[in-house]
């Protein structure tokens, strides 16, 4: 029972190039969302996707793209990645449409030279 | 605009007492709170959601209040242990799909 999977774990950057983090989720959810998280600070919304097919933009959503797979797979592409976006970057998954009961995964550790 | 506030940074505590976390929040009509754990280099932990219409909330030795008219829920730890020790997120959702998060509160009991 894996729950939420990231996918890497770390990875570093050069300001410029691209990436993509990739989420998967076992327990049949139907919302998931990427947040990230600064030091010392809470979490802040980049992304989100109520169902399969649907996407919608959180509360830090620029120089971000998302993709809904499928109802499993949730993936956060960075286009040209700034030193701005380093971060931890976390996926999560909740049963119905709201966000209640988060179930996150174990987090990427990214950071942009 | 809309704010999230969370209780000293950080929280000391003997073994056996018992912890108090606050969460504030202002220009929110939240339709429930969570609390979450958070340990290092760890993805946060689901611990308890209390709805707006709820005043109390008890799971094992932990319990939650809120308060609408307030504005403040407050997350209890009772005969607090080592193992607590962790950081603890408060969320808001007002009913949209997009929980918001508070900084969090670290707490650290001490044998």
């Amino acid at each position: 029972n894996a729950g939420v999977t990231q996918t890497p774990k770390f990875q570093v950057l050069k300001t410029g190039q691209s990436m993509t983090l990739q989420c998967a989720q076992d327990m049949n959810h139907n919302s998931m969302y990427w947040y990230r998280q600064d030091p010392g600070m809470g979490l802040r919304l980049i992304y989100y996707s109520a169902s399969e097919g649907t996407t919608d933009k959180g509360e830090v959503p620029n120089g971000y793209n998302v993709s809904r797979l499928n109802k499993r797979e949730f993936s956060l592409r960075l286009e040209s990645a700034a030193p701005s976006q380093t971060s931890v970057y976390f996926c999560a998954s909740s049963e119905g449409t709201s966000s209640e009961k988060l179930f996150f995964g174990s987090g990427t550790q990214l950071s942009v030279l | 605009s809309q704010k999230i506030e969370q209780n000293s940074e950080a929280l000391n505590i003997q073994e056996g007492k018992t912890a108090t976390l606050t969460c504030n929040y202002t220009n929110y009509s939240p339709a429930y709170l969570q609390w979450y754990r958070q340990d290092p280099g760890r993805g946060p932990v689901f611990l308890l959601l209390i709805r707006e219409n709820e005043k109390e909330k008890r799971k094992e030795r932990l319990k939650v209040t809120f308060d609408t008219t307030l504005k403040q829920s407050l997350f209890h730890i009772t005969a607090s242990q080592p193992a607590d020790s962790a950081t603890y997120l408060c969320a808001l959702d007002p009913d949209s799909g997009k929980s918001t998060f508070g900084d969090g509160t670290t707490l650290t009991v001490k044998p």
